[in-house]
């Protein structure tokens, strides 16, 4: 069965400073992989997605994330965050099925200090 | 703004109601999932409907049931409320390209939410 491992529920850090947050998956499939934002009381936000080729992802808003076949691993990086930057995020899979379900990770918070 | 509304905000309901939320898609979208995400938890697939028929389901019982009409809009009804159905409910609409074969990889996108909480 597949499931989403994001290992830091939380993550402080001070404005202008680099972030990474980590997301690891398993899966005996191949796989489909993205990251959303979700502000306080909204919906889910679409950051960026891996669907094949290329294994550095460039999203929104300076986000990019690494597919990492042999480590299972895509995480999210920015090299520089904003206040506005804090938020939720969340890591998911999906199979290359036709059920559209997606498997999220638990979330992992984004605190920028100023 | 993605284009997929939700209604109601918010939601009060007592243990053993039944509640009816509602979701309209983004224009040309024809397949709706919606998931339930717990306080401090991810969201979790409840079920998606293409061409008005469930066609996935994730681990949720029967009380759970929805509806997808042909303008693509769609309703989630929750039986026999429990005190563990509160939680946002999001709906997500994306266009599915061609089902039965090739995944669509097209983005889901996700609607604002609704809040329910059962006393």
């Amino acid at each position: 069965a597949q499931s989403v491992t994001q290992l830091d529920s939380q993550v402080p850090v001070f404005e202008e400073a680099p972030v990474e947050l980590r997301c690891n998956y398993s899966s005996s499939v191949s796989v489909y992989l993205f990251w959303y934002v979700q502000y306080p009381n909204q919906g889910l936000q679409l950051l960026l997605k891996y669907l094949s080729g290329s294994t550095l992802v460039k999203g929104i808003n300076g986000f990019e994330a690494e597919f990492n076949k042999s480590q299972t691993s895509f995480h999210l990086r920015k090299p520089s965050v904003h206040i506005s930057d804090t938020a939720e995020y969340f890591c998911a899979v999906s199979e290359n099925s036709n059920t559209g379900k997606l498997i999220f990770g638990q979330g992992t918070t984004l605190q920028v200090k100023p | 703004e993605t284009g997929v509304t939700q209604s109601p905000t918010h939601l009060i309901k007592t243990r053993g109601q039944q509640v009816t939320l509602r979701c309209s898609s983004q224009s040309g979208h024809n397949t709706v999932s919606w998931y339930q995400q717990a306080l401090g938890q991810g969201p979790q697939f409840i079920f998606q409907y293409y061409r008005e028929e469930e066609n996935g389901r994730g681990n949720f019982p029967p009380r759970f049931s929805g509806l997808q009409f042909p303008n693509y809009s769609s309703e989630l009804n929750v039986n026999a409320l429990e005190l563990d159905d509160s939680a946002l409910y999001l709906c997500a609409s994306r266009v599915a390209l061609f089902l039965g074969g090739p995944y669509s990889t097209d983005t889901q996108y996700f609607g604002p939410g609704t809040r329910l909480t059962v006393l």
